[in-house]
This record gives structure tokens, sequence and C-alpha cells, in this order.
């Protein structure tokens, strides 16, 4: 049964720390999304990238937010410096062709930030 | 802006078919509609998606309109494993999740 896998699953740090989750995608799809879920916002699209190349990163603050796809079985994202603002859980999902907006969320990395 | 709308929450009695609405009356033609689901604390969980015709998976049947401004997503035998929130997304409005609908199915 194949699925996506995110590392760490919890995440406490302390403001102005480096933050970096992990997302391993189902293999064989070239669709990889992140999303961040809070009560306030819900859920919000981040960045998604298709065969490893960044399609839209529109919803992520630049300043302190990236993301990249090393290989096509791992992707992450990082925040540096962390800000308590950014206390939230984090979404991978990966999709596959014809459709990638089938969409295989992975089970989140809870971040809270001091 | 091609999002869609939910009512925020229903409630269905177990064993009975649950039935959510979902408006999308400004999806383009070659959009499709998608359905998730997000059980508390998990992360959210594909369930269907259509063009044009009916669908129906192992999970649920998607119907949609003849004009496509509207689906519903129909659940035939409700549980109580099935209480979740339910999203409704077109892939013309960049994964737009909304607040979807609660589900509670009650006892």
């Amino acid at each position: 049964d194949a699925r996506v896998t995110q590392t760490p699953r919890h995440k406490v740090t302390e403001m102005g720390q480096e933050v970096t989750m992990r997302c391993q995608p189902i293999l064989g799809h070239n669709t990889v999304f992140w999303y961040r879920q809070t009560m306030m916002q819900g859920l919000e699209l981040l960045a998604y990238f298709r065969n490893r190349a960044p399609l839209d990163d529109s919803g992520m603050p630049k300043d302190r937010f990236s993301a990249e796809m090393p290989d096509a079985t791992l992707a992450t994202l990082k925040i540096q410096p962390s800000e308590p603002r950014d206390s939230a859980v984090y979404f991978c999902a990966s999709g596959p062709d014809p459709f990638p907006e089938t969409q295989y969320f992975g089970p989140g990395t809870r971040l809270l930030v001091l | 802006d091609a999002k869609t709308t939910q009512p925020p929450s229903m409630d269905c009695a177990e064993g009975r078919a649950a039935n959510l609405p979902c408006n999308h009356s400004t999806i383009s033609g070659n959009e499709y509609v998608y359905w998730y689901r997000q059980i508390h604390s998990q992360g959210p969980q594909y369930i269907i998606h259509g063009l044009k015709n009916n669908e129906t998976n192992e999970m649920a049947s998607l119907i949609i309109t003849e004009d496509r401004k509207s689906s519903t997503l129909i659940l035939p035998h409700a549980t109580l494993r099935d209480t979740a929130v339910y999203y409704c997304i077109n892939t013309g409005n960049q994964f737009y999740f909304g607040t979807g609908t609660s589900l509670t199915v009650i006892p």
C-alpha cells in the first residue's frame, strides 16, 4: 500500500530556529504539493512541483520559506527563521499522471514555534 | 475567482445516504471537480473526481449537473467512520480547499 511519508511528525522549536520538513512522495508520482493547515486559514497551498521543477510557489512567504526537490524521492520545505505564526500542520501530497490533482496526502508535520 | 461553495455542516443518520452538495458556478469546460475528506487530525483523503458524467467508485458516487454548476457527493450508506470534513474543489482554482462541509454521522 503506497503512501506519502513525512518526517518529522512533530516538531517543537524556538523562534528564530531553522526548521526542515521532509516528504517522500509515492514512487512514480510526478507532482508534489506542500500545504499548510491552521484553524484560522484552513488548508492553504504553499507550492507544488512537477517533475521536480517548481510550478507555483505563490502561496509561500518568500523571505523565510523555501521548497526544493533534490531528487524524485525527496521534497523538502524549510523555514528560516521560524516565527510563532508558522505554527501549523504542514502536509505534503503527491499525484500521479495523467491526473496529478488526484492527491495522496501524507500524515503531516505538526509544527509548534515557541 | 473559480472557488466552490459548500454548506458548513450537515448531519446524517447512520446507514442512510449522505448527500453533500457543492456549487461551482464558475467552473470552466475543462476543469474537473474533485472531492476529498479529512478525518480529524489526518491528512485529506481523495474520494472521487469527475468532469461531466456521473462517477461511482467503492467509496462514493458523484452526480454532476448537466450545466456543471453544481455537484453532489453521495455516500450511500453512511457509517460513523464517515464523520469528517468534506471538501469539493475544482482544478481551475489552484487547489483552494475552502472550509468544506463538516459531516456528522449520528448513531
